[in-house]
C-alpha cells in the first residue's frame, strides 16, 4: 500500500540548532513533493516545494533535499528559533493535480 | 494578500443532521480540495474538483458527502446524515494551476453530538 511517514515522535532540539526532519515514501512516483507548516488549530501553509530532477532546494533557513532512489526527503531549518515549533508536514502529487497526499507530519519543538 | 475563507468556523451539529460548510477559494484557482483532519491525526485528502467536476475523491468520501459550486465563488462541502465520527476539523484548498503551491483555508471545525 501507499505511505508518506514522517517522524512520529516529536523532535526537541535547542534554539540555533539544526532541525532535520525526515519523510519516506513507498509505493508512490512522485513529481513533485512539497512541505508545508501547521500550527494549532490552523491550515497548513505551504513553504517548499522540489522537482523529482532537483536534488535540492534553498529558501532563507530552509533546505529541502530529495532522493528518489532512498524515496525519501530530508527538510533541514538552519539557526532554529523557538517561532519555528510547529507541526511540519510533507506532501506528494503524484504527477497530476488532483491529489495531494500529505505524511502524517513531526511535531518540532525548539527549545531556548 | 489573497487568501482561502471558509465558514463557518466552527459547526456543533446533533447526529443525524445534514451541515454544509463553504469555502470561497482564491479568485483564478482552478484546482479545489478539501481535506479531513481529526484531532491528533494527519491530514487526510477528500476531494478534489476542476472543470466543475470531481476529478478524485478518497474512500473516505463516499455518499454521505458531496460537493458543488454553485457560483463562480463558493465551493461547499454537504455532509448527509452526519455522523460522531465526522466530527473533525475539515479543511478547503486551492491552486492556481498544475501541481504547485496548495493555499488552505483556516479551517471549520465539526463537532457531532
Amino acid at each position: 500500500s501507499q505511505k508518506i511517514e514522517q517522524n512520529s515522535e516529536a523532535l526537541n532540539i535547542q534554539e540555533g540548532k539544526t532541525a532535520t526532519l525526515t519523510c519516506n515514501y513507498t509505493n508512490y512516483s512522485p513529481a513533485y513533493l512539497q512541505w508545508y507548516r501547521q500550527d494549532p488549530g490552523r491550515g497548513p501553509v505551504f513553504l517548499l516545494l522540489i522537482r523529482e530532477n532537483e536534488k535540492e532546494k534553498r529558501k532563507e533557513r530552509l533546505k529541502v533535499t530529495f532522493d528518489t532512489t532512498l524515496k525519501q526527503s530530508l527538510f533541514h531549518i538552519t539557526a532554529s528559533q523557538p517561532a519555528d515549533s510547529a507541526t511540519y508536514l510533507c506532501a506528494l502529487y503524484t504527477g497530476t493535480a488532483s491529489k495531494l497526499t500529505f505524511g502524517t507530519g513531526t511535531r518540532l519543538q525548539v527549545t531556548l | 494578500e489573497p487568501e482561502v475563507t471558509q465558514t463557518p468556523s466552527h459547526q456543533v451539529t446533533q447526529m443525524g443532521q445534514e451541515v454544509i460548510l463553504r469555502c470561497v477559494p482564491i479568485s483564478n484557482h482552478l484546482y479545489f480540495y478539501w481535506y479531513r483532519q481529526i484531532l491528533g491525526q494527519k491530514v487526510e485528502f477528500l476531494v478534489s474538483f476542476y472543470n466543475n467536476e470531481i476529478s478524485e475523491k478518497s474512500e473516505i468520501f463516499d455518499d454521505q458527502f458531496s460537493v458543488e459550486r454553485p457560483d463562480g465563488s463558493n465551493f461547499t462541502l454537504k455532509i448527509r446524515s452526519t455522523k460522531l465520527e465526522d466530527s473533525a476539523m475539515y479543511f478547503c484548498a486551492s491552486i492556481l494551476t498544475g501541481p504547485t503551491e496548495a493555499f488552505f483555508g483556516q479551517g471549520t471545525r465539526l463537532t457531532v453530538v
